[in-house]
Protein backbone atom coordinates (compact mmCIF):
# COMPACT_ATOMS: atom_id res chain seq x y z
CA UNK A 1 0.00 0.00 0.00
CA UNK A 2 1.21 3.83 0.01
CA UNK A 3 2.08 5.02 3.07
CA UNK A 4 4.43 8.72 4.29
CA UNK A 5 6.60 8.42 6.99
CA UNK A 6 7.49 11.74 8.48
CA UNK A 7 10.15 12.39 11.34
CA UNK A 8 8.60 12.85 14.34
CA UNK A 9 8.38 15.93 16.83
CA UNK A 10 8.11 17.94 18.45
CA UNK A 11 10.70 20.24 16.97
CA UNK A 12 11.65 23.07 18.79
CA UNK A 13 13.98 25.84 17.00
CA UNK A 14 15.31 28.80 17.53
CA UNK A 15 14.53 31.88 15.64
CA UNK A 16 16.64 32.07 12.20
CA UNK A 17 17.49 27.87 12.79
CA UNK A 18 17.98 25.82 9.66
CA UNK A 19 14.54 23.65 9.81
CA UNK A 20 14.85 20.15 7.98
CA UNK A 21 11.88 17.72 8.23
CA UNK A 22 12.84 14.70 6.88
CA UNK A 23 10.01 13.00 4.71
CA UNK A 24 9.84 9.15 3.35
CA UNK A 25 7.18 7.69 1.17
CA UNK A 26 5.75 3.94 -0.29
CA UNK A 27 3.70 4.18 -3.24
CA UNK A 28 3.02 1.80 -6.20
CA UNK A 29 3.02 4.37 -9.12
CA UNK A 30 4.61 7.49 -9.63
CA UNK A 31 2.53 10.04 -6.46
CA UNK A 32 3.03 13.92 -6.40
CA UNK A 33 4.10 15.09 -3.35
CA UNK A 34 2.82 17.65 -1.32
CA UNK A 35 3.60 19.67 1.78
CA UNK A 36 0.68 21.08 3.92
CA UNK A 37 1.06 23.49 6.99
CA UNK A 38 -2.00 23.79 10.00
CA UNK A 39 -1.45 26.66 12.00
CA UNK A 40 -3.18 26.26 15.22
CA UNK A 41 -6.93 26.18 15.45
CA UNK A 42 -7.23 26.26 11.56
CA UNK A 43 -7.62 23.25 8.51
CA UNK A 44 -4.12 22.74 6.19
CA UNK A 45 -2.56 24.93 3.77
CA UNK A 46 -0.72 23.58 0.95
CA UNK A 47 2.97 24.67 1.37
CA UNK A 48 4.09 23.61 -1.51
CA UNK A 49 4.07 20.38 -4.20
CA UNK A 50 5.89 18.53 -6.45
CA UNK A 51 4.18 16.06 -9.60
CA UNK A 52 7.92 15.06 -10.82
CA UNK A 53 10.73 13.31 -9.44
CA UNK A 54 14.07 16.29 -9.46
CA UNK A 55 11.18 18.68 -9.20
CA UNK A 56 11.72 21.51 -6.77
CA UNK A 57 8.22 22.73 -4.42
CA UNK A 58 9.29 26.12 -2.47
CA UNK A 59 6.94 28.46 -1.24
CA UNK A 60 7.54 31.11 1.80
CA UNK A 61 11.29 30.21 2.12
CA UNK A 62 10.18 26.47 2.42
CA UNK A 63 11.42 24.20 -0.35
CA UNK A 64 11.79 20.50 -0.98
CA UNK A 65 13.02 18.37 -3.60
CA UNK A 66 10.99 15.12 -5.03
CA UNK A 67 14.31 12.52 -4.84
CA UNK A 68 12.63 9.27 -6.51
CA UNK A 69 16.05 7.55 -5.82
CA UNK A 70 15.94 7.69 -2.04
CA UNK A 71 12.02 7.93 -2.00
CA UNK A 72 11.77 11.43 -0.16
CA UNK A 73 10.64 14.85 -0.06
CA UNK A 74 12.39 16.57 3.10
CA UNK A 75 10.97 20.04 3.85
CA UNK A 76 13.60 22.84 4.36
CA UNK A 77 13.92 26.12 5.16
CA UNK A 78 17.29 28.34 5.73
CA UNK A 79 15.38 30.60 8.56
CA UNK A 80 13.25 29.96 10.72
CA UNK A 81 10.65 32.63 12.25
CA UNK A 82 8.08 32.18 15.10
CA UNK A 83 5.24 32.85 12.58
CA UNK A 84 6.44 29.34 11.15
CA UNK A 85 5.20 27.40 14.30
CA UNK A 86 2.54 25.13 12.71
CA UNK A 87 2.23 21.32 12.43
CA UNK A 88 3.37 20.09 8.87
CA UNK A 89 2.66 17.37 7.11
CA UNK A 90 3.90 15.46 3.97
CA UNK A 91 1.05 13.79 1.61
CA UNK A 92 1.24 12.19 -1.76
CA UNK A 93 -1.65 11.29 -3.99
CA UNK A 94 -1.33 8.71 -6.70
CA UNK A 95 -1.84 10.11 -10.26
CA UNK A 96 -3.77 6.71 -11.32
CA UNK A 97 -7.73 5.79 -10.29
CA UNK A 98 -10.36 7.79 -10.49
CA UNK A 99 -10.52 8.84 -6.83
CA UNK A 100 -6.98 10.45 -6.52
CA UNK A 101 -6.98 10.81 -2.48
CA UNK A 102 -4.20 12.46 -0.07
CA UNK A 103 -1.97 9.85 1.93
CA UNK A 104 -0.92 11.61 5.28
CA UNK A 105 1.87 11.85 6.94
CA UNK A 106 1.59 11.53 10.66
CA UNK A 107 2.65 15.17 10.82
CA UNK A 108 5.89 17.55 12.55
CA UNK A 109 4.91 19.97 15.19
CA UNK A 110 7.22 22.65 14.55
CA UNK A 111 8.03 25.12 17.53
CA UNK A 112 10.29 28.29 16.88
CA UNK A 113 11.14 30.21 19.73
CA UNK A 114 12.63 33.88 19.59
CA UNK B 1 -15.60 33.45 -1.65
CA UNK B 2 -16.21 31.12 1.37
CA UNK B 3 -14.30 28.20 0.32
CA UNK B 4 -15.31 25.12 2.56
CA UNK B 5 -17.55 25.55 5.06
CA UNK B 6 -17.83 23.16 8.39
CA UNK B 7 -20.30 23.13 11.12
CA UNK B 8 -20.56 23.11 13.99
CA UNK B 9 -17.03 23.87 14.68
CA UNK B 10 -16.99 22.06 18.15
CA UNK B 11 -19.54 19.37 19.29
CA UNK B 12 -19.91 17.23 22.57
CA UNK B 13 -21.60 14.45 22.09
CA UNK B 14 -22.75 11.18 24.68
CA UNK B 15 -22.26 7.79 23.48
CA UNK B 16 -24.79 6.31 21.56
CA UNK B 17 -25.93 9.95 20.39
CA UNK B 18 -26.29 10.61 16.51
CA UNK B 19 -25.31 13.50 14.67
CA UNK B 20 -24.48 14.82 11.63
CA UNK B 21 -21.20 17.17 10.61
CA UNK B 22 -21.47 19.02 7.69
CA UNK B 23 -19.72 20.68 4.66
CA UNK B 24 -20.56 22.94 2.25
CA UNK B 25 -18.71 24.79 -0.68
CA UNK B 26 -19.07 27.09 -3.33
CA UNK B 27 -16.16 26.20 -5.81
CA UNK B 28 -17.90 23.65 -7.64
CA UNK B 29 -15.74 21.27 -7.17
CA UNK B 30 -16.44 17.28 -8.24
CA UNK B 31 -13.91 15.85 -5.28
CA UNK B 32 -14.98 16.02 -1.75
CA UNK B 33 -13.63 14.42 1.47
CA UNK B 34 -13.80 13.91 4.58
CA UNK B 35 -10.81 13.08 7.01
CA UNK B 36 -10.36 12.57 10.91
CA UNK B 37 -6.96 14.02 12.73
CA UNK B 38 -5.69 12.09 15.66
CA UNK B 39 -2.54 12.61 17.39
CA UNK B 40 0.49 10.85 15.95
CA UNK B 41 -1.54 9.85 12.89
CA UNK B 42 -1.51 12.15 10.73
CA UNK B 43 -5.19 12.43 8.53
CA UNK B 44 -7.32 10.01 7.55
CA UNK B 45 -9.71 9.43 4.88
CA UNK B 46 -13.11 7.95 6.39
CA UNK B 47 -15.61 8.96 2.99
CA UNK B 48 -14.69 10.39 -0.32
CA UNK B 49 -17.07 11.53 -3.09
CA UNK B 50 -16.69 12.17 -7.12
CA UNK B 51 -19.52 13.62 -7.99
CA UNK B 52 -23.03 14.31 -6.68
CA UNK B 53 -24.40 10.64 -5.92
CA UNK B 54 -21.10 9.09 -6.11
CA UNK B 55 -19.70 8.43 -2.73
CA UNK B 56 -16.98 5.85 -1.63
CA UNK B 57 -14.78 4.06 1.66
CA UNK B 58 -11.56 5.27 2.77
CA UNK B 59 -9.21 4.36 5.13
CA UNK B 60 -11.75 4.16 8.31
CA UNK B 61 -15.56 4.40 7.55
CA UNK B 62 -16.81 1.99 10.12
CA UNK B 63 -19.27 4.44 12.68
CA UNK B 64 -19.93 6.98 9.26
CA UNK B 65 -22.35 7.18 6.77
CA UNK B 66 -22.29 9.99 4.03
CA UNK B 67 -24.62 10.90 0.90
CA UNK B 68 -23.78 13.65 -1.75
CA UNK B 69 -27.28 14.64 -2.86
CA UNK B 70 -25.37 17.65 -4.41
CA UNK B 71 -22.04 19.05 -5.38
CA UNK B 72 -22.14 21.57 -2.83
CA UNK B 73 -22.73 19.39 0.05
CA UNK B 74 -21.55 16.52 1.20
CA UNK B 75 -22.65 15.81 5.20
CA UNK B 76 -21.29 13.03 7.42
CA UNK B 77 -23.08 10.91 9.45
CA UNK B 78 -22.02 9.35 12.76
CA UNK B 79 -24.57 6.78 13.59
CA UNK B 80 -24.35 5.67 17.50
CA UNK B 81 -21.08 7.95 18.38
CA UNK B 82 -18.46 5.91 20.60
CA UNK B 83 -15.66 8.04 22.44
CA UNK B 84 -13.34 6.23 20.08
CA UNK B 85 -14.81 8.96 17.48
CA UNK B 86 -13.40 11.79 19.50
CA UNK B 87 -11.25 13.39 16.65
CA UNK B 88 -11.32 16.39 14.35
CA UNK B 89 -12.51 16.14 11.55
CA UNK B 90 -11.49 17.53 8.07
CA UNK B 91 -13.90 18.02 4.75
CA UNK B 92 -11.45 18.75 2.03
CA UNK B 93 -12.18 19.39 -1.80
CA UNK B 94 -11.03 19.57 -5.16
CA UNK B 95 -11.52 19.72 -8.52
CA UNK B 96 -10.96 17.03 -10.80
CA UNK B 97 -9.49 18.91 -13.68
CA UNK B 98 -6.66 20.74 -11.14
CA UNK B 99 -4.01 20.37 -12.51
CA UNK B 100 -1.93 20.80 -9.81
CA UNK B 101 -4.40 18.59 -7.61
CA UNK B 102 -4.81 21.07 -5.20
CA UNK B 103 -7.09 20.37 -2.14
CA UNK B 104 -9.14 22.92 0.01
CA UNK B 105 -9.89 22.06 3.57
CA UNK B 106 -12.04 23.61 5.74
CA UNK B 107 -11.45 24.67 9.10
CA UNK B 108 -12.38 21.49 10.93
CA UNK B 109 -15.08 20.20 13.37
CA UNK B 110 -13.53 19.89 16.68
CA UNK B 111 -15.70 16.70 17.99
CA UNK B 112 -15.80 15.14 21.88
CA UNK B 113 -17.48 11.86 22.71
CA UNK B 114 -18.42 11.34 26.56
Amino acid sequence: GNSVTQMEGPVTLSEEAFLTINCTYTATGYPSLFWYVQYPGEGLQLLLKATKADDKGSNKGFEATYRKETTSFHLEKGSVQVSDSAVYFCALLLSSGSARQLTFGSGTQLTVLP
Amino acid sequence: NAGVTQTPKFQVLKTGQSMTLQCAQDMNHEYMSWYRQDPGMGLRLIHYSVGAGITDQGEVPNGYNVSRSTTEDFPLRLLSAAPSQTSVYFCATRSRDSKFYGYTFGSGTRLTVV
